[in-house]
């Protein structure tokens, strides 16, 4: 267990309005990353950040923002929401352990936007 | 770009039976590689990983063996039970010297069915 949590863990809204999914952890680890998760694509990498105030997008970041004023919380803001942003949300966090660095996930949010 | 291609699921066994879930990469350097299994409603595990060549990962049965000159890190288990129905993830994360490092490039996943 990495430590992390999500919140919400569901949620449903309407196309334009703003959401932001919450990512925390408490083990002090400096990368994290979030996912989104859908149908015959695994998992892609929407952004991740390497330190507080440290960030870069990931294979599909458009659309999507995120923050990092705290080591423990990473922020994913959708701006104005789209129908083909519904999606389950991964947060990850990386860690060298037992050789060579690994991802570990959080339970994800599941995203539906009507 | 890096890739992993997945064998094309769902793979629905019985009780016992070898599985075999095939997966191949593309990617430069000496990428480490993962397989993550996912229970329904959870999120994703770490099932088990290998971080150079020849290298053999294994947990809880299962075993994948890092072949670097088939670019291949296929999934096994000799005896599968129900608990192990799940989707399966064969993923990479690029090697040290390169901008991939740390950011892990997945496959589509293998969904796996064990009948009893």
């Amino acid at each position: 267990d990495a430590g992390i949590t999500q919140s919400p863990r569901h949620k449903v809204t309407e196309t334009g309005t703003p959401v932001t999914l919450r990512c925390h952890q408490t083990e002090n680890h400096r990368y994290m990353y979030w996912y989104r998760q859908d149908p015959g694509h695994g998992l892609r990498l929407i952004h991740y950040s390497y330190g507080v105030k440290d960030t870069d997008k990931g294979e599909v970041s458009d659309g999507y923002s995120v923050s990092r004023s705290k080591t423990e919380d990473f922020l994913l803001t959708l701006e104005s929401a789209t129908s083909s942003q519904t999606s389950v949300y991964f947060c990850a966090i990386s860690e060298v352990r037992g050789g060579g660095e690994t991802q570990y996930f959080g339970p994800g949010t599941r995203l539906l936007v009507l | 770009g890096n890739s992993v291609t997945q064998m094309e699921g769902p793979v629905t066994l019985s009780e016992e039976a070898f599985l075999t879930i095939n997966c191949t990469y593309t990617a430069t350097g000496y990428p480490s590689l993962f397989w993550y299994v996912q229970y329904p409603g959870e999120g994703l595990q770490l099932l088990l990983k290998a971080t150079k060549a020849d290298d053999k990962g294994s947990n809880k049965g299962f075993e994948a063996t890092y072949r670097k000159e088939t670019t291949s890190f296929h999934l096994e288990k000799g005896s599968v039970q129900v608990s192990d129905s799940a989707v399966y993830f064969c993923a990479l994360s690029g090697d040290s010297g390169g901008t991939s490092y740390g950011k892990l490039t997945f496959g589509q996943g293998t969904i796996l069915t064990v009948h009893p």
